[in-house]
């Protein structure tokens, strides 16, 4: 079992539509999570990141996170066709020694069509 | 602000010759930076990562190395390229210290013929 799983897609939705995007992991040591939106020949760029259960609000994007579930969602509203593109989750633990690994989804291919 | 830079942006190689790549971050200093191999519709993998100069950890031991000659440069390098070694390479640097979110650059992509 892989300690982050997510749906690869693809995912297609029409303009406007509210989009939910979900990870799954085993790892109860993971505490921090990160969303990160990456165009078709680009680097990965941070959308956000959360420490704590709940929800954490920017603009048209929501992270959740659920620790006692494990799982954490990317809801995005009124969508947009600049919003096509892969997303990526990322958690980890917080250990203070070292070089803070993080652990990658596979990444949800998402477009959004006009 | 920071700013990450990789170059080349894009590399076409025979199989056994050498590679190079090169990414520098600006604007900060003694950051962790990471590399990580991307395949056509694969994830990332984290190839290698560095907390100081000239301190390299590898997460994958295969015909690739790293070094770090400076407190914000690190480079990728591979004596024979293998035909496997092609995909999207990226250089990512964190801030020590503060949080655990990486900051990735535009990326390298190798297509080894």
């Amino acid at each position: 079992q892989k300690e982050v799983e997510q749906d690869p897609g693809p995912l297609s939705v029409p303009e406007g539509a509210i989009v939910s995007l979900n990870c799954t992991y085993s790892n109860s040591a993971f505490q921090y999570f990160m969303w990160y939106r990456q165009y078709s020949r680009k680097g990965p760029e941070l959308l956000m990141y959360t420490y704590s259960s709940g929800n954490k609000e920017d603009g048209r994007f929501t992270a959740q996170v659920d620790k006692s579930s494990k799982y954490i969602s990317l809801f995005i509203r009124d969508s947009q066709p600049s919003d096509s593109a892969t997303y990526l989750c990322a958690m980890s633990d917080l250990e203070g020694q070292g070089a803070q690994k993080l652990v990658f989804g596979q990444g949800t291919r998402l477009t959004i069509n006009p | 602000s920071q700013t990450i830079h990789q170059w080349p942006a894009t590399l076409v190689q025979p199989v056994g010759s050498p590679l190079s790549l090169e990414c520098t971050v600006e604007g900060t200093s003694n950051p962790n930076l990471y590399w990580y191999r991307q395949a056509a519709g694969r994830g990332l993998q984290l190839l290698f990562y560095s907390v100081g100069i000239g301190q390299i950890s590898s997460e994958v031991p295969q015909n690739l190395s790293a070094s770090r000659p400076q407190d914000r440069q690190f480079i990728l390098s591979s004596k024979k390229l293998l035909l496997s070694d092609s995909g999207f390479y990226l250089c990512a640097w964190r801030r020590q210290g503060f949080g655990y979110e990486q900051y990735f650059g535009p990326g390298t992509r190798l297509t080894v013929t």
